[in-house]
């Protein structure tokens, strides 16, 4: 089992261009989730979905737009990027709620 | 929400010494409290976790404790090693709330040889 897998792992972007990063997990999990990390501000959580076809959003979800039309990928886009989106994104994903997470290693993206 | 805080931002240690990290947190229904390990360049991984119903939970060199009543909870690690360098993070979370999950900041460890 590959678990959870983020594409890609590194990009740059300028200011104002777009782009999709993708999560796929083969755990046949229900949730998942898109966290941003910055330096001394642990995880913080973009959006997230419990299960196909639903997303709602988290603690920073403005600039961000999320798809779960299948039940293991997650998709989270950037519709006009911005220098304070540069970050670390996470994806993770559990079974149901309170059981563990399991995430993937990052994407990490500098938008310039 | 909830809000989990978590002390101290960085550690140092000599190998074979102990490791004590602490949380809080505010929100009483929150009942998982998980551990995460994060070495560099990858993503957070499960070492441990504690439930609400369980004061203490303990796997070799790693334990966890938990006050509900202080609303607090800390990771330790015995015999520590130089693997054990890393960036650890607390959360808490409860199961109504779609699993959504609080991080702590953030512990950096370094264990010296």
């Amino acid at each position: 089992n590959a678990g959870v897998t983020q594409t890609p792992k590194f990009r740059v972007l300028k200011t104002g261009q777009s782009m999709t990063l993708l999560c796929a997990q083969d755990m046949n999990h229900e949730y998942m989730y898109w966290y941003r990390q910055d330096p001394g501000m642990g995880l913080r959580l973009i959006h997230y979905s419990v299960g196909e076809g639903t997303t709602a959003k988290g603690e920073v979800p403005d600039g961000y737009n999320v798809s779960r039309l299948k039940k293991q990928n997650f998709l989270l886009g950037l519709e006009s990027a911005a220098p304070s989106q540069t970050s670390v994104y996470f994806c993770a994903s559990r079974l149901r709620g309170n059981q563990p997470q399991h995430f993937g290693d990052g994407t990490r993206l500098s938008i310039l | 929400g909830e809000n989990v805080e978590q002390h101290p931002s960085t550690l140092s240690v000599q190998e074979g010494d102990s490791a004590v990290i602490k949380c809080t947190y505010s929100d009483s229904a929150s009942n998982y409290f998980p551990w995460y390990k994060q070495e560099l360049g990858k993503g957070p991984q499960l070492i441990i976790d504690i439930r609400s119903n369980v004061g203490e939970k303990k796997d070799q060199r790693i334990a966890v404790t938990l006050n509900k009543t202080a609303k607090h909870f800390s990771l330790h690690i015995t015999e520590t090693q130089p693997e054990d360098s890393a960036v650890y993070f607390c959360a808490a979370s409860y199961n109504t709330n779609a699993g959504k999950s609080t991080f702590g900041d953030g512990t950096t460890l370094t264990v010296k040889p």
